[in-house]
């Protein structure tokens, strides 16, 4: 059964350090979001792509974070300067088209020191 | 505004009976709803979904009912087993909102042996 894929699993860094979260969707789903997790919440997006192109990223704060899918295929998140109040799960999820289900890969868990 | 909650944050119950977990909406232009589960440390796993046309809809073991006129989703779990302890999210998308899903906080399902 096809996943989306995510890596790091774990990430544990210093405020101030920059930081990159890969995701590689489920073949052929063209959507890919980005969620961020806070323990004991439940997931909030930060960013939604259609292929190449960014839908909503209403809720990233792009003084720190950017993302990109260039390809219309995998995805980076990138927080810099990484701040403690980042230390959360990161979740890339994907879809078809929307709207459709959307599938979640396992997530990054960032801890920030 | 836009906000998806729960009744309960923890539901305990005993191996074999039948679970029932609440969920109240406050979107009432809201089009789809989907029940996740979560397990520590993973990512959301897509249980069932639920149009706004329907208002029930089965799975395996699973079944969600859905109440407009009271903005109120429920997820029912047969025979309740230990692989069913985890974390359970109901999310919504509101059409006017480019098909964002919107996360509740969720709710803890303890099976008791």
């Amino acid at each position: 059964e096809a996943e989306v894929a995510q890596s790091p699993r774990y990430k544990i860094t210093e405020k101030s350090q920059a930081v990159a979260f890969w995701c590689d969707p489920i073949s052929g789903h063209a959507t890919l979001y980005w969620y961020r997790q806070i323990l004991g919440q439940g997931p909030e997006l930060l960013v939604q792509f259609q292929d190449e192109s960014v839908v909503d990223d209403s809720q990233l704060p792009k003084d720190r974070f950017s993302a990109e899918r260039l390809k219309g295929v995998d995805s980076t998140l990138k927080i810099q300067p990484a701040e403690l109040g980042d230390s959360a799960m990161y979740l890339c999820a994907s879809s078809r088209e929307e709207p459709d289900t959307q599938y979640f890969g396992p997530g990054t868990r960032l801890t920030v020191l | 505004g836009e906000s998806v909650g729960l009744h309960l944050p923890t539901l305990s119950v005993q191996e074999g009976d039948n679970s029932i977990i609440n969920c109240a909406y406050s979107n009432s232009a809201s089009d789809y709803f989907i029940w996740y589960k979560q397990e520590s440390g993973k990512g959301p796993q897509f249980i069932i979904d639920i149009r706004s046309n329907m208002d029930k809809r089965q799975g395996q073991r699973v079944t969600v009912l859905l109440n407009k006129t009271v903005k109120h989703l429920s997820l029912q779990i047969a025979a309740t087993q230990p692989g069913d302890s985890a974390v359970y999210f109901c999310a919504e998308t509101p059409m006017d909102s480019s098909y964002k899903l919107i996360f509740g906080s969720g709710t803890r399902l303890l099976v008791r042996p």
